[in-house]
């Protein structure tokens, strides 16, 4: 059974600062990972997709990496700003036999100006 | 290209009411999945649709809860007879040709609250 678990739970910084949010899963045999945010009583907004064979994705101020044989993935943040603050959840899909999106129960960060 | 609609946004019944939560997947998806968030819990797989096909329900409650994605119309789950534990809210997903490589687009959900 694939479980997630993305360390911390919660995270308050000032603006400004660069942050790294972790995941990890516990079935390497996965097809992608896909780092979500999520906002107060709001839907999903997808970040970052990274396939089994890649390393890391980039978009603007963000950064994901993915390595896979240690079932560890990392979301960078460069500069953050107060607009950053929200739930980030990290997902991956397959392993643990399964075909389905296994989250993480995210990560709550609030960026201070 | 309008992304996955979910309606409606809330959606309050009394106990012992019919819930109809509705999802439109984007346009040219056939994969359809619905998950279910909890009050300070992560997202849990429900179910698993393609058209007029349920792949994986393993996630579904054994009664009262059931799904379908007809070959016209938008995706529907539907539970019966609601209880308060099913206060949550529900989250639809759609994919194409399968999630592996494209990803999830997921649409903003609807909160159901039983009173």
């Amino acid at each position: 059974k694939q479980e997630v678990t993305q360390i911390p739970a919660a995270l308050s910084v000032p603006e400004g600062e660069n942050l790294v949010l972790n995941c990890s899963f516990t079935d390497s045999a996965i097809y992608n990972l896909q780092w979500f945010r999520q906002d107060p009583g709001k839907g999903l907004t997808s970040l970052l997709l990274i396939q089994s064979s890649q390393r890391e994705q980039t978009s603007g101020r963000l950064n994901a990496s993915l390595d896979k044989s240690s079932g560890r993935s990392t979301l960078y943040i460069a500069a953050s700003q107060p607009g950053d603050s929200a739930t980030y959840l990290c997902a991956v899909h397959g392993g643990g036999g399964s075909e389905k999106l296994v989250f993480g129960k995210g990560t709550k960060l609030t960026v201070n100006p | 290209n309008a992304g996955v609609m979910q309606n409606p946004r809330h959606l309050v019944r009394r106990r012992g009411q019919e819930a109809r939560l509705r999802c439109s997947p984007v346009k040219g998806h056939s994969h359809v999945y619905w998950y279910r968030q909890l009050p300070e819990e992560g997202l849990k797989f429900m179910v698993y649709l393609q058209k007029e096909n349920i792949i994986d329900e393993s996630g579904m409650p054994k009664e009262r809860f059931s799904a379908e994605f007809p070959k016209e119309g938008p995706s529907i789950l539907r539970i019966q007879q609601v209880v308060r534990g099913d206060s949550a809210a529900y989250f639809c997903a759609s994919s194409q040709q399968g999630p592996a490589n494209y990803g999830y687009t997921f649409g903003s959900g609807t909160r159901l609250t039983v009173v």
